[in-house]
């Protein structure tokens, strides 16, 4: 049974850098069947996708946030990273890491399946 | 902000019927993109429930039933249950000039009275 488990600093200052590792246990991160996406959630609100890579290295990000997010991928521990700079108080959310299904030859074709627990980040100095 | 729109709430009795909608526009549901729904419980990660407009993942009670119509898209949950209280969102893919993106709804809380 595939699991994922976020993990990383629950407290970042203003102005630095958001990063976070998804690991990805009962299953391998090189299938070519998905891709690997964050998604986050801010207390109280709903749900904001923020990007995915393929295990390739292939990236694709939420327009919003492309200008500040880098996500990237370690193979060799099943792993994949968010790194979001230049954080303000309104990037205070919970962050999940999940499992992107897609269609091949149809990217728009995606759902997220199953989703780590998430971990709270906070941006306050 | 979100470009799917939900139902703040709903509620029913329990063994009722209740329906989610989710509206949305030419650029996303209503150009032919799938629509897929999570249920999150409190306290707990979204859980995927409904894959492909109307797919159930195994394991996920056909109570649970979704459709899509035009620009818009619908969760049925029939044979309401205490354990369904929870919020539940839609989910579909937005191509527009400002870029493209996997977009969710505003979500919809339910509650069984």
């Amino acid at each position: 049974q595939l699991q994922l488990q976020e993990s990383g600093p629950g407290l970042v200052k203003p102005s630095e850098t958001l990063s976070l590792t998804c690991t990805v246990s009962g299953g391998s991160i090189s299938s070519s069947s998905y891709y690997w996406g964050w998604i986050r959630q801010p207390p109280g609100k709903g749900l904001e996708w923020i990007g995915s890579i393929y295990y390739s290295g292939s990236t694709y990000y939420n327009p919003s946030l492309k200008s500040r997010v880098t996500i990237s991928v370690d193979t060799s521990k099943n792993q994949f990273s968010l790194k979001l700079s230049s954080v303000t108080a309104a990037d205070t959310a919970v962050y999940y890491c999940a499992r992107h299904w897609y269609i091949v030859g149809a990217l728009s074709v995606g759902w997220f399946d199953p989703w780590g627990q998430g971990t709270l980040v906070t941006v306050s100095s | 902000q979100s470009v799917l729109t939900q139902p703040p709430s709903v509620s029913g009795a329990p063994g009722q019927r209740v329906t989610i909608s989710c509206t949305g526009s030419s650029s996303n549901i209503g150009a032919g993109y799938d629509v897929h729904w999570y249920q999150q419980l409190p306290g707990t990660a979204p859980k995927l429930l409904i894959y492909g407009n109307s797919n159930r993942p195994s394991g996920v009670p056909d109570r649970f039933s979704g459709s899509k119509s035009g620009t818009s898209a619908s969760l049925a949950i029939t044979g309401l249950q205490a354990e369904d209280e929870a919020d539940y969102y839609c989910q579909s893919y937005d191509s527009s000039l400002s870029g493209d993106n996997y977009v969710f709804g505003t979500g919809t809380k339910v509650t069984v009275l």
